[in-house]
């Protein structure tokens, strides 16, 4: 069975400064997924990862997967207020049916 | 339509009663999902339709729960007998399949709140 976890699940940081969402899965993947989610709204699509090495940036986010640690990260450069809000990651199986299967969430504030 | 609809936004229903949450995915979607979110939890899986193929019911949690999708467009999820645990965030997702045969894009409706009272 496919387990997703995500650390830290709580992260309170200062604007300014730097940190890192860590994402690790059980079994191999076809693909993975970050979404953002804001308080009483539903999921925005922020990257998807399709292969080894891979990195996108958006902004102050940047996702990079490594398939043989089976870990995806997000990083987040000189937060600012606007990216607090809890983010997601999620991983494909095409063997489960194209479903995704979530981590538990990371819970983002960031502090003036 | 533009997006992923899903109605009601929210519902508050009784205890004992059933409830039907609908869910209208973009078109040419062929595949739908229904997930579940519980106050501060991440997203539960609970059935996948995939084109005219048998839907994967296996995130359901009990048999109160059914979902149909009628013309392969929009989807109905039917809780029976509504308990105080069902209450959460029901959220819809339809994706399209690319040409390898993966579904790659999935765009998430605004979700239905149903509080059991």
């Amino acid at each position: 069975e496919l387990k997703v976890e995500q650390n830290p699940l709580f992260l309170s940081m200062q604007e300014g400064k730097n940190y890192t969402i860590y994402c690790n899965y059980s079994t191999t993947s076809d693909r993975l997924y970050w979404y953002r989610q804001d308080p009483g709204k539903s999921l925005e699509s922020l990257f998807v990862l399709l292969s080894n090495g891979a990195v996108k940036q958006e902004g102050r986010l940047m996702a990079s997967l490594d398939t043989k640690a089976r870990l995806s990260t997000l990083h987040i450069t000189a937060a600012v207020h606007d990216l607090s809000a809890t983010y997601f990651c999620a991983v494909v199986q095409e063997t489960s049916g194209s479903r995704l299967t979530f981590g538990e969430g990371t819970q983002l504030t960031v502090n003036p | 339509g533009a997006g992923v609809s899903q109605s009601p936004s929210n519902k508050v229903t009784e205890k004992g009663k059933d409830v039907e949450l609908r869910c209208d995915p973009i078109s040419g979607h062929t595949a739908l999902y229904w997930y579940r979110q519980s106050l501060g939890q991440g997203l539960e899986f609970l059935i996948y339709f995939q084109g005219n193929s048998a839907p994967d019911k296996s995130g359901l949690p009990s048999d109160r729960f059914s979902a149909e999708r009628t013309g392969g467009s929009v989807s109905t999820l039917t809780i029976q007998r509504t308990q105080q645990e069902d209450s959460a965030v029901y959220l819809c997702a339809s994706s399209t399949r690319a040409p390898a045969g993966k579904n790659y894009g999935y765009t998430f409706g605004s979700g239905t709140r149903l509080t059991v009272v």
